[in-house]
């Protein structure tokens, strides 16, 4: 089974400073792995993925996550921290094709940016 | 643009009452999906469809149905609407290929009166 966890529900972070929200993944296989943003009363919009490839993947808005297999993990990570980037993140993990076509969320992580 | 497009994007009922809410995609995408939000917590899948294909999650009430007439087009049908019903509703769509993400809709916040 596929599954991922946010074991932070919250992160504060000064504007400005680099920013880390983490996730880390169980899957049976290849992980194909996504992180999503949320802000109020909208859908989620995709950031970026891992499929294979660049452990470094970069995405929208400045975004990076780096896919570590030894440690299971998927950190979303951002150089320069906006107050803009204040939002409800969500990594999520794909059934590998043919298999199905679930993705799995994790819980969430909120982000404060602290002008 | 192509795009996955929700409407209504606020929708009021009253207890009891049957609502629908609607979903279309210009992606072409074959899988769509129905989430429940609440309250900022993770997407619920209520259900899906691979083409036809209709695939209900075991936990979802019976009160939630959903229709797919063409690839275009899903609706969410809540037969009768009850307080706790009240949440974002998100639709989203995506190939069958493994390594595409999920494309989502504006979601759909529903009221329940």
């Amino acid at each position: 089974a596929q599954s991922v966890a946010q074991p932070e529900d919250q992160v504060n972070v000064a504007e400005g400073n680099p920013l880390t929200v983490k996730c880390t993944y169980s899957v049976s296989g290849n992980p194909y792995l996504f992180w999503y943003v949320q802000y109020p009363n909208r859908g989620l919009q995709f950031l970026l993925k891992y499929i294979t490839g660049d452990n470094l993947v970069k995405g929208s808005y400045g975004f990076e996550a780096e896919f570590n297999k030894s440690q299971t993990s998927f950190h979303l990570k951002k150089p320069s921290a906006l107050v803009s980037d204040s939002a409800l993140y969500f990594c999520a993990v794909r059934d590998p094709p043919n298999t199905g076509n679930q993705f799995y969320f994790g819980t969430g992580t909120s982000l404060t940016v602290i002008p | 643009d192509a795009m996955v497009i929700q409407n209504p994007r606020y929708q009021v009922t009253q207890f009891g009452k049957p609502v629908t809410l609607s979903c279309s995609q210009t992606l072409n995408h074959n899988v769509m999906y129905w989430y429940q939000q609440k309250s900022s917590q993770a997407p619920k899948l209520l259900f899906h469809y691979y083409d036809k294909d209709f695939n209900n999650e075991a936990d979802t009430p019976d009160n939630f149905q959903s229709r797919r007439p063409n690839t275009s087009f899903c609706f969410l049908d809540i037969r009768s609407p009850g307080l706790g019903d009240a949440a974002m509703y998100l639709c989203a769509t995506s190939s069958r290929t493994g390594n595409t993400e999920a494309f989502f809709g504006q979601g759909t916040r529903l009221t329940v009166v």
